[in-house]
């Protein structure tokens, strides 16, 4: 029941920069702030970015949010092996009155 | 140092309910909602609900029919119930809290999950 759109996977060399895209429409991302998770295999979900771009304490600054219409962007960059991970972007949504997740990316360190 | 942990049976027969309960440690209970979150094996998140310590909640739509949640602030838990259980909900569950900074809600604290098999 995802409504916000990831592409499945991405991938860069260690040093890279990379970039998941989350895709959405005006009764969520378009009228609320966006969130990032984090999910390393096999452990909960931690926060990467919340109110679209700000990073909580502890998190490096090689994580960054932007947002746009109803789009919105996390970049990864000089990636790291330790990057790996699935990455959910999150947002209310006014009609469904709940939250939304995106699809997932899987990102790879190649 | 807030600590989320769930707990319940793994394993829940199909038609019957499933019940959660998540206890918080190291932190406030009140300011904060708190949620329930599933994910099955291999696939995305899907948020269930929310409730805050004043009894405000807000379900999901798609499951809102089956879900029951409750605050026991005393003890710093707070549960949930899904009623009428089938194969498709087999997941990881979650506990959630929610805070609120800069102008917006997030996830900030999460419990390491549990797996709920239905299965008879």
């Amino acid at each position: 029941q995802s409504v916000l759109t990831q592409p499945p996977s991405a991938s860069g060399t260690p040093g890279q920069r990379v970039t998941i895209s989350c895709s959405g429409s005006s009764s969520n991302i378009g009228s609320n702030y966006v969130c990032w998770y984090q999910q390393l295999p096999g452990t909960a979900p931690k926060l990467l970015i919340y109110t679209n771009n700000q990073r909580p304490s502890g998190v490096p600054d090689r994580f960054s949010g932007s947002k746009s219409g109803t789009s919105a962007s996390l970049a990864i960059s000089g990636l790291r092996a330790e990057d790996e991970a699935d990455y959910y972007c999150a947002a209310w949504d006014d009609s469904l009155s709940g939250y939304v997740f995106g699809t997932g990316t899987k990102v790879t360190v190649l | 140092q807030v600590q989320l942990q769930e707990s319940g049976p793994g394993l829940v027969k199909p038609s019957e309910t499933l019940s959660l309960t998540c206890s918080v440690s190291g932190g406030s209970f009140s300011s904060y909602y708190w949620s329930w979150i599933r994910q099955p094996a291999g696939k995305g998140l899907e948020w269930i609900g929310r409730m805050y310590n004043s009894g405000n909640t807000n379900y999901n739509p798609t499951l809102k029919s089956r879900v029951t949640m409750s605050l026991d602030t005393s003890k710093k838990k707070f549960s949930l119930k899904l009623s009428s259980v089938t194969a498709a909900d087999t997941a990881f569950y979650y506990c959630a809290r929610e805070s609120y900074s800069s102008s917006s809600w997030y996830f900030d604290y999460w419990g390491q999950g549990t797996l709920v098999t239905v299965s008879s």
